[in-house]
């Protein structure tokens, strides 16, 4: 099984500061990440897929990179609707799995 | 509408059995694989299950593999994910998906239920 590692754990941030989040596998998934947000209440909703390629109307401040064993999301200046979990997920090889997720959080 | 919708859940006893569906609409289901993808309170995502479109082939999580069985109608556009043996630990909410793109059956999921949640207690 792939063991995918998020950090930080949390990560307190201000409106319009930029956040970088990351994500870890425990091998090689080459390109195939996706990155969702979640938020509370909700179920969550595709950011990107093929480690940078944005879903349909996700806002230009996302982007996402990366490819092998290390990714990031990076939202360059957060808005009062980014704050949330964001989860990363592998899909290279079965078993799928979901990195343990990142808060965002108004500081 | 494009949307899927869960039902089945609640709650059940220790070794109990369940039956989850996901109703689907908007979209040509059988080209689509589908998998159920589950969330302890307060938890992280926890991948359960996936299958392909027409049904034949399917995936299980090594938690899961051995009690939980994936099905799907593509005459009714409806998933299904039974669950027998249940254990504590097999509670959770519970999410249907939709992969993104036709054609393989691994891959991110662009469509979710609003999920149905699965309480094993006694």
């Amino acid at each position: 099984e792939i063991v995918m590692t998020q950090s930080p754990v949390t990560l307190s941030l201000s409106p319009g500061e930029r956040a970088t989040l990351s994500c870890r596998a425990s091998q090689s998934v080459g390109y195939n990440l996706a990155w969702y947000q979640q938020k509370p209440g909700q179920p969550p909703r595709l950011l990107f897929f093929g480690a940078s390629t944005r879903a349909t109307g996700l806002p230009a401040r996302f982007s996402g990179s990366g490819s092998g064993t290390e990714f990031t999301l990076t939202i360059s200046s957060l808005q009062s609707e980014d704050f949330a979990l964001y989860f990363c997920q592998q899909y290279y090889n079965w078993p799928l799995t979901f990195g343990g997720g990142t808060k965002v959080e108004i500081k | 509408e494009v949307q899927l919708e869960e039902s089945g859940g609640g709650l059940v006893q220790p070794g109990g059995s369940l039956r989850l569906s996901c109703g689907a609409s908007g979209f040509t289901f059988s080209n689509y694989a589908m998998t159920w993808v589950r969330q302890a309170p307060g938890k992280g995502l926890e991948w359960v299950a996936a299958i392909s479109g027409s049904g034949y082939r399917t995936y299980y999580g090594d938690s899961v593999k051995g009690h939980f069985i994936i099905s799907r109608d593509n005459r009714r556009n409806t998933l299904y994910l039974q669950m027998t043996s249940l254990r504590v630990e097999d509670s959770a909410l519970y999410y249907c998906a939709k992969r993104i793109y036709g054609g393989d059956d691994s891959g991110s999921f662009d469509l979710w239920g609003q999920g149905t949640m699965v309480t094993v207690s006694s």
